[in-house]
């Protein structure tokens, strides 16, 4: 089974306003990572954030996590047209306190923005 | 241009063919892994390598052979193709723990 759940499965809103999406995974994790797929594309990478860390910015994302309820969210603000995509969460999980170079993934959020 | 190169694009199989998917890359990644995404299913990991000559399975390894004879290149091995593993498959690399991965733009195969 996997080990990241997204919320919500689809999420449709306005240019301007804010998206958030919430990832909630099982294990304990070394970091967990967001990324984006337009339609028909590879991954790609937007924001990582270290297990010991709470919130992450970079540019108009926000990245929170919480270990103690193993969930993270992200947030997107001002969106704009071109933020619709698929949005991902991974996480690279812990085992006997190493990483294993195993990044397992949610089944994401599509993120519409209408102009 | 650095970064994760896959090959074929496209490729169409019949049932029982065996073909290798091929994915390199030129960051000198340690960190290279194998996912296939269907729709609905997000994505889930075939196989994934920690460097030259260490390979391991992962969500979906069955009906799918790796190795890692170099730091570079990372093939997956479909060994007699099923209509199940049409799907489009993605390699990703990372230099370490800790750091983000770089995506291929994806294999999509179909199994006829």
């Amino acid at each position: 089974s996997q080990q990241g759940e997204e919320d919500p499965q689809a999420l449709s809103i306005q240019e301007g306003e804010n998206a958030t999406m919430n990832c909630s995974y099982k294990t304990s994790i070394n970091n967990l990572q967001w990324y984006r797929q337009n339609s028909g594309r590879g991954l790609v990478h937007l924001i990582l954030i270290r297990s010991n860390e709470r919130e992450k910015h970079s540019g108009r994302l926000r990245v929170t996590l919480d270990t103690s309820k193993k969930s993270s969210s992200l947030l997107i603000t001002a969106s704009r047209a071109a933020d619709t995509a698929s949005y991902f969460c991974a996480t690279d999980a812990k085992a006997g306190g190493t990483s294993y170079g195993k990044l397992t993934f949610g089944q994401g959020t599509i993120l519409t923005v209408h102009p | 241009n650095a970064g994760v190169t896959q090959t074929p694009k496209f490729q169409v199989l019949k049932t029982g063919q065996s073909m290798t998917l091929q994915c390199a890359q030129d960051m000198n990644h340690e960190y290279m892994s194998w996912y296939r995404q269907d729709p609905g299913m997000g994505l889930r990991l075939i196989h994934y390598s920690v460097g030259a000559g260490i390979t391991d399975q992962g969500e979906v390894p069955n009906g799918y052979n790796v190795s890692r004879s170099t730091t570079e290149d990372f093939p997956l091995r479909l060994l007699s193709a099923a209509p199940s593993q049409t799907s489009v498959y993605f390699c990703a690399s990372s230099y370490f723990q800790g750091y983000g991965y770089t995506f291929g733009s994806g294999t999509r195969l179909t199994v006829v």
